[in-house]
């Protein structure tokens, strides 16, 4: 069964690098019929993505973030990564990973972590 | 600003059947699949219904959904105490190449 979990530091400094991983568990994160992305939730807020990652390094991301954002993976791992530059406090959120699969759409997602800019 | 558009709540009591509506433009709903989440808050968001009208294993038939133009619904009939939740609808987006998410219909069973 297919399992993503978040983890990263939970309080982040204003104008510092948000720095998150996912890890994958129950497949292999080079499998060709899927993404990996990063949605985001603000407190009380909705949802809004991030972006997202193929294995092989292809990637999109949500224009409003602009050059903020950095996704990579590493295939011996089995995780994907984000890097957000320059965070305010409007970067405060939930911030969930998951699988966005050709055919179901975002499938499988891991259970979110809180990040704090302050 | 969600770039689709759900109404902010819709309520019911048990038994009943809800609906819950979501509109979008040409370039995400009327050109692509739509998708429905929901969401018990404190948890991660849950695949209700992919392709429009599909539903995963273990996603009960009393959710149903729709697309029509530009415009989607989510219905749920027999409503039940545990189907209080948020539920956001989503569709690709052409111009932003990824996917775009409504505001959020909180659902409350009375």
């Amino acid at each position: 069964q297919l399992q993503l979990q978040e983890s990263g530091p939970g309080l982040v400094k204003p104008s510092e690098t948000l720095s998150l991983t996912c890890t994958v568990a129950g497949d292999f994160i080079s499998s060709s019929s899927q993404y990996w992305g990063w949605i985001r939730q603000p407190p009380g807020k909705g949802l809004e993505w991030i972006g997202s990652i193929f294995y092989s390094g292809s990637t999109y991301h949500n224009p409003s973030l602009k050059s903020r954002v950095t996704m990579s993976v590493d295939t011996s791992k089995n995780h994907f990564s984000l890097k957000l530059r320059s965070v305010t406090a409007a970067d405060t959120a939930v911030y969930y990973c998951a699988r966005l699969h050709y055919d179901s759409g975002l499938d499988v997602w891991g259970k979110g972590t809180t990040v704090i800019v302050s | 600003q969600s770039v689709l558009t759900q109404p902010p709540s819709a309520s019911g009591t048990p038994g009943q059947t809800v609906t819950i509506s979501c509109s979008g433009s040409s370039s995400n709903i009327g050109s692509n699949d739509v998708y429905w989440y929901q969401q018990v808050p404190g948890t991660a968001p849950k695949l209700l219904i992919y392709r429009n009208n599909q539903r995963p294993s273990g996603v009960p038939d009393r959710f149903s959904g729709s697309k029509s133009g530009t415009s989607t619904s989510l219905a749920i009939s027999g409503l039940r105490s545990e189907d209080e939740a948020d539920y956001y609808c989503s569709a690709w987006d052409d111009s932003l190449s990824g996917p775009v998410f409504g505001g959020g219909t909180k659902l409350t069973v009375l």
